[in-house]
C-alpha cells in the first residue's frame, strides 16, 4: 500500500510569510498532485508534476518533485489569507492515493 | 462545463439507520470514485467504477456498505446499517478515464457530510 505522509499536520501564520509543506513517501511515484480543499467544497486540483526534480510554478505557489520521485514540497511566498485551507498531495497509477493533509490558517 | 453534483449536502441519522448518497458525475467521465473523509484527514478511496463496473472496492466495508452505478452514469453509496464511525464526508469524484493521467485531475463533488448519532 502506498502511503504518503505530509507535514506538518497544522500550520498558523500571519498574512506575508512564506511555508513549505511536504509530502513524503516510502514508494516511487509515477507523478505527484497537489490539491487544495476549502471547508465545505472538494478538493481543486493545483498541480501535477511528473517528472523527477521538476518545479513547477503557479503565482505564489511553487511545486517540486524530488529526484526520486519519493516526495513533493510546496512552497507558498507572501501567504495571503485566501490561501486558508487544507492541502493535499495525493499519487497512484490506477488510482489515487491522498496525503494526511496539512491545514493552513492565514491571519490578516 | 457542468461540474460533479452530489446530494444531499448534510444528513443526520441515529446509529442502526440506512443512508443513501447520490452522485452525478460530470459528462463523459468514465470513471467514478467514492471517497470518505474524516474530518482532519485526507480522502480514502472506497470504491472505483469503470463505466458501470467495479475496478476497485477493497477498501469499501461491505458488510454494511454498498454501491452502483447502473448505466455507467450517476452512482448511488448506501450505507446500512450505520456506525458512530461511519460519521464522515462523503466525495465523489469523476475522471475522463481510468488511472491517474497526468493531464487531468479528479474532478470532485461538494460531498456529502454525514454525522451519525
Amino acid at each position: 500500500t502506498q502511503l504518503l505522509e505530509q507535514s506538518p499536520q497544522f500550520l498558523s501564520i500571519q498574512e506575508g510569510e512564506n511555508l513549505t509543506v511536504y509530502c513524503n513517501s516510502s514508494s516511487v511515484f509515477s507523478s505527484l498532485q497537489w490539491y487544495r480543499q476549502e471547508p465545505g467544497e472538494g478538493p481543486v486540483l493545483l498541480v501535477t508534476v511528473v517528472t523527477g526534480g521538476e518545479v513547477k510554478k503557479l503565482k505564489r505557489l511553487t511545486f517540486q518533485f524530488g529526484d526520486a520521485r519519493k516526495d513533493s514540497s510546496l512552497h507558498i511566498t507572501a501567504a495571503q489569507p485566501g490561501d486558508t485551507g487544507l492541502y493535499l498531495c495525493a499519487g497512484g497509477f490506477q488510482k489515487l492515493v491522498f496525503g494526511t493533509g496539512t491545514r493552513l490558517l492565514v491571519s490578516p | 462545463e457542468a461540474g460533479v453534483a452530489q446530494s444531499p449536502r448534510y444528513k443526520i441519522i441515529e446509529k442502526r439507520q440506512s443512508v443513501a448518497f447520490w452522485c452525478n458525475p460530470i459528462s463523459g467521465h468514465a470513471t467514478l470514485y467514492w471517497y470518505q473523509q474524516i474530518l482532519g484527514q485526507g480522502p480514502k478511496l472506497l470504491i472505483q467504477f469503470q463505466n458501470n463496473g467495479v475496478v476497485d472496492d477493497s477498501q469499501l466495508p461491505k458488510d454494511r456498505f454498498s454501491a452502483e452505478r447502473l448505466k455507467g452514469v450517476d452512482s448511488t453509496l448506501k450505507i446500512q446499517p450505520a456506525k458512530l464511525e461511519d460519521s464522515a464526508v462523503y466525495l465523489c469524484a469523476s475522471s475522463i478515464r481510468g488511472g491517474t493521467d497526468v493531464n487531468y485531475g479528479y474532478t470532485f463533488g461538494s460531498g456529502t457530510r454525514l454525522t451519525v448519532v
